[in-house]
């Protein structure tokens, strides 16, 4: 079974102070681990993914995310949050075991003030 | 330009009518994915493919139906026995246990 938890509904943060949202996961095997994010009426957009190797994973528009182990948890960070930065994001895990599904968080909204 | 594209973007159909929603792929994927999105919710897999004619019912299956006869297109039919039927329909593409890819969705409108 898996399973992913974003614990804040939303965050908010003023332009240009780090950015953090949440994620913890549950999985049998070892985790596949993904952030998305998603504009008002749009598609899901990938923005960075875990698989092996380094902890620290860089993606897309300077966002990055931690993968601990210990603490089941894959937080995704930006160091200065930007306006256009408000969207809902998205954590999502699949184990190496089973099928290719993914399960995804209930999501995250996230606004940024000037 | 590679990508998947769903159409129409808003759908609108009266109550007891079926509706087929359209998802093409052209990034050669094998696994192909229907999620739906309801306001404050997170996505929820209605059905999934993971190579052509083949399939599997996700979470919510019922009062849905697919089918994949070509790599390239999975389409999702929404029947009358599906109870509530509004809300947003993402289809998605990917490869293995990588990341998917998403459309741009369709919002349908049942009244």
């Amino acid at each position: 079974a898996q399973s992913v938890a974003q614990p804040e509904d939303q965050v908010n943060v003023a332009e240009g102070n780090p950015l953090t949202v949440k994620c913890t996961y549950s999985v049998s095997g070892n985790p596949y681990l993904f952030w998305y994010v998603q504009y008002p009426n749009r598609g899901l957009q990938f923005l960075l993914k875990y698989i092996t190797g380094d902890n620290l994973v860089k993606g897309s528009y300077g966002f990055e995310a931690e993968f601990n182990k210990s603490q089941t948890s894959f937080h995704l960070k930006k160091p200065s949050a930007l306006v256009s930065d408000s969207a809902l994001y998205f954590c999502a895990v699949r184990d190496n075991l089973g099928d290719y599904k993914l399960s995804f968080g209930a999501g995250t909204t996230v606004t940024v003030r000037a | 330009d590679g990508g998947i594209t769903q159409s129409p973007k808003y759908l609108f159909r009266k109550e007891g009518q079926n509706v087929t929603l359209s998802c093409e792929q052209n990034l050669n994927h094998d696994a192909m994915y229907w999620y739906r999105q309801d306001p404050g919710q997170g996505l929820r897999l209605i059905y999934y493919s993971q190579i052509v004619n083949d399939f599997q019912k996700g979470d919510i299956a019922e009062g849905y139906s697919v089918s994949r006869e070509k790599k390239e297109s999975f389409p999702l039919t929404v029947t009358s026995a599906q109870k509530n039927p509004t809300a947003f329909y993402l289809c998605a593409s990917g490869q293995g246990y990588y990341e998917q890819y998403f459309g741009p969705g369709t919002r349908l409108t049942v009244t």
